[in-house]
């Protein structure tokens, strides 16, 4: 399997806009997924196939795709998007990976 | 209401067995792709094993020989039996669905997880 890594930390004000960064070798050839994860709870996903957003999943969250790297963008940043996030892909092997997680804090 | 809800986590001993299980309601977990998912302490999150809707079943190098997915249709339930246990498979163990296989690769579906804790 391959490895994507992310920044351990993002910080943010609250209305500005927060941009997690995720790489990885198989990127161009495989979808990315987003998941948030706040403390004491299992992960919800907030984009699928690097840029589709999921049903109930608010407008301020996007992202994008390019190359080796996809982004998880979230505009407007409140307080309640104060989480860990993870990317994840998948590869033609039957396998799983997750990014190595980045913790976004709100200022 | 579509949801996953996994038990049988505990205190065991490094070398000792647990049987994981995760019942689902509201889809039927043998026209899906079931994973495992686990997350240490403080740590991020790890894909364990996978079970394809055709039976096929996958391993993360870090269980492989050691751990084995099943899944039980008359009872719409997902397994994990973990087996020679060690202190670095403690973690919250989530079940999830992956709804679209190869097409899709994500989890849509997550249980609200249990604690397996390995230590003498």
């Amino acid at each position: 399997s391959y490895e994507l890594t992310q920044p351990p930390s993002v910080s943010v004000s609250p209305g500005q806009t927060a941009r997690i960064i995720c790489s990885g070798d198989a990127l161009p050839k495989q979808y990315a997924h987003w998941y948030q994860q706040k403390p004491g709870q299992a992960p919800v996903a907030v984009i699928y196939k690097d840029s589709e957003r999921p049903s109930g999943i608010s407008e301020r969250f996007s992202g994008s795709s390019s190359g080796t790297t996809v982004t998880l963008t979230i505009s407007g940043v409140q307080a309640e998007d104060e989480a860990d996030y993870y990317c994840q892909s998948a590869d033609n092997n039957g396998t799983y990976v997750f990014g190595t997680g980045t913790k976004v804090t709100v200022l | 209401e579509v949801q996953l809800v996994e038990s049988g986590g505990g205190l065991i001993q490094p070398g000792g067995s647990l049987r994981l299980s995760c019942a689902a309601s509201g889809f039927i977990v043998s026209s899906n792709y079931m994973s495992w998912v686990r997350q240490a302490p403080g740590k991020g999150l790890e894909w364990v094993s996978v079970i394809y809707s055709g039976g096929s079943t996958y391993y993360a190098d870090s269980v492989k020989g050691r751990f084995t997915i099943s899944r039980d249709n008359s009872k719409n339930t997902l397994y994990l039996q973990m087996n020679s246990l060690r202190a670095e498979d403690t973690a919250v163990y989530y079940c999830a669905r992956d709804p679209g296989g190869h097409d899709f690769g994500a989890f849509d579906i997550w249980g609200q997880g249990t604690m397996v804790t390995v230590s003498s």
